[in-house]
């Protein structure tokens, strides 16, 4: 059962436009929501996180909206640049064992055509 | 400084080999972790190291064994691997934010086995 679930496997989108990525997840346990970004064949890169006591944060172009009563997050990039074409993974962190894991969604790759 | 070191950057092994990955990282994170990701798919969990002790093993066949020297190494050292173990490997590490933990992720070793 995935618990966490970018429904949409990719997005294009114009330069200077706006880029929204979704994620909804079905454990109401998760308290703590990051998006990653990545590139082929290289790690992920921590992009912006949110916390479940909080609706919005906010790091300068990314903004990340968290809805705790549909389950739902969302990622705002805005402007778009080209350079921000990847693939970009929504996880909810959950503890176990006393550490700290990730579940990440599917992913969704962003075209930010010029 | 968010900087997790993974070496080699490329592993071609045959499945006979005995092999380690080694990874790396200075900024006192005392939760560690090892992923592998097949491409087009999200980074799957393999070992969570708490404080230097294995604290999740996500039922990873014994050919993969992790090693946690000290605070700052992770190691995962290979043996009679088999073609479909040919992955990216990711390695972790996390902080303590307000809400919860941030991982941040290392480039990677390429791994094909042969």
């Amino acid at each position: 059962d995935q618990q966490v679930k970018q429904n949409s496997p990719s997005l294009s989108v114009q330069e200077g436009r706006i880029s929204i990525l979704n994620c909804d997840y079905t454990n109401s346990m998760f308290d703590y929501f990051l998006w990653y970004k990545k590139y082929p064949a290289e790690g992920p890169t921590f992009l912006i996180s949110i916390s479940s006591i909080k609706d919005k944060n906010e790091d300068g172009r990314f903004t990340v909206f968290l809805n705790k009563s549909a389950k739902h997050l969302s990622l705002h990039i805005v402007p778009s640049q080209p350079g921000d074409s990847a693939v970009y993974f929504c996880a909810a962190s959950v503890e176990e064992g006393g550490s700290e894991k990730l579940v990440f969604g599917k992913g969704t790759k962003l075209t930010v055509n010029p | 400084d968010t900087e997790v070191t993974q070496t080699p950057k490329h592993l071609v092994m045959g499945m006979t080999n005995k092999k380690s990955l080694k990874c790396e990282q200075h900024m006192g994170h005392r939760a560690m972790y090892w992923y592998k990701q097949k491409a087009k798919k999200p980074p799957e969990l393999m070992f969570v190291y708490s404080y230097e002790k294995l604290s999740i093993n996500e039922s990873v066949p014994s050919r993969f064994s992790p090693e946690c020297p000290n605070s700052s190494l992770l190691n995962l050292h290979l043996h009679a691997l088999q073609p479909e173990d040919s992955a990216l490997y990711l390695c972790a590490s996390s902080r303590l934010r307000t809400g919860g933990y941030e991982q941040y992720f290392g480039p990677g070793t390429r791994l094909t086995v042969t």
